[in-house]
């Protein structure tokens, strides 16, 4: 079947613009997590949601970021004002709801580079 | 909070030898290890999980990892490198509600033919 697709695959902004990045998990999974992932990094934790609501958003670095996810499908990570530090690979990710809730199934990523 | 280290950034071994890729997790028991791979342009895939069920973890492409308590770690092993295990691999820990996830920094496999 699908799997988790991300878009668009890169986006290059100017610092200050707002950007949009979205995700579209894998059908049926209730779950759905937000990462980045800077160079040499591993994925660094943003957001879980579970369904429509954001169960655990702890890991957004400041209020210019904000994600959505309203009829517990796809979701959007929206930031505003981007600063160069942005630039990462944004990663999505989606898990079943059961006793496989914590495998999680990523996507290819979204490459955003603030110039 | 939970967290893992990941000794060694860049490991090379020869085609046909043993892969040992390391990790060591924070101090309390977590609820859930993982190992992912992450080939070149392509999203990060699931090779094990432990959910505290077996010490012993076997995952897909014949890579496997043990969870020892007394040492804190979780190292990921394969008998015999080919040139496709070459890739990126992370070693992640769930948070105690298991709603969190947090990632080591990666260990960059080259496969030398």
């Amino acid at each position: 079947g699908a799997g988790v697709s991300q878009t668009p695959s890169n986006k290059v902004t100017e610092k200050g613009k707002y950007v949009e990045l979205r995700c579209d998990p894998i059908s049926g999974h209730t779950a759905l997590y937000w990462y980045r992932q800077s160079l040499g990094q591993g994925p660094e934790f943003l957001i879980y949601f579970q369904g429509t609501g954001a169960a655990d958003d702890s890991g957004l670095p400041n209020d210019r970021f904000f994600a959505v996810r309203p009829e517990g499908s796809v979701s959007t990570l929206k930031i505003q004002r981007t600063e160069r530090g942005d630039s990462a690979v944004y990663l999505c990710a989606s898990s079943p709801s059961g006793d496989r809730y914590y495998e999680q199934y990523f996507g290819p990523g979204t490459r955003l580079t603030v110039t | 909070a939970q967290s893992v280290t990941q000794l060694g950034s860049h490991v090379s071994v020869s085609e046909g030898a043993l892969v040992l890729l390391r990790c060591n997790y924070s101090s309390s028991v977590p609820p859930y290890l993982f190992w992912y791979v992450q080939y070149p342009n392509q999203g990060l895939q699931l090779l094990l999980k432990y959910t505290s069920a077996a010490t012993l973890v076997k995952g897909i492409n014949g890579f496997e990892a043990e969870f020892k308590k007394s040492e804190t770690s979780f190292h990921l092993t394969k008998p015999s490198a080919h040139m496709r295990d070459a890739a990126e691999y992370f070693c992640a820990v769930s948070s105690n509600t298991g709603n969190q996830f947090y990632f080591g920094t990666g260990t960059s496999l080259t496969v030398i033919p």
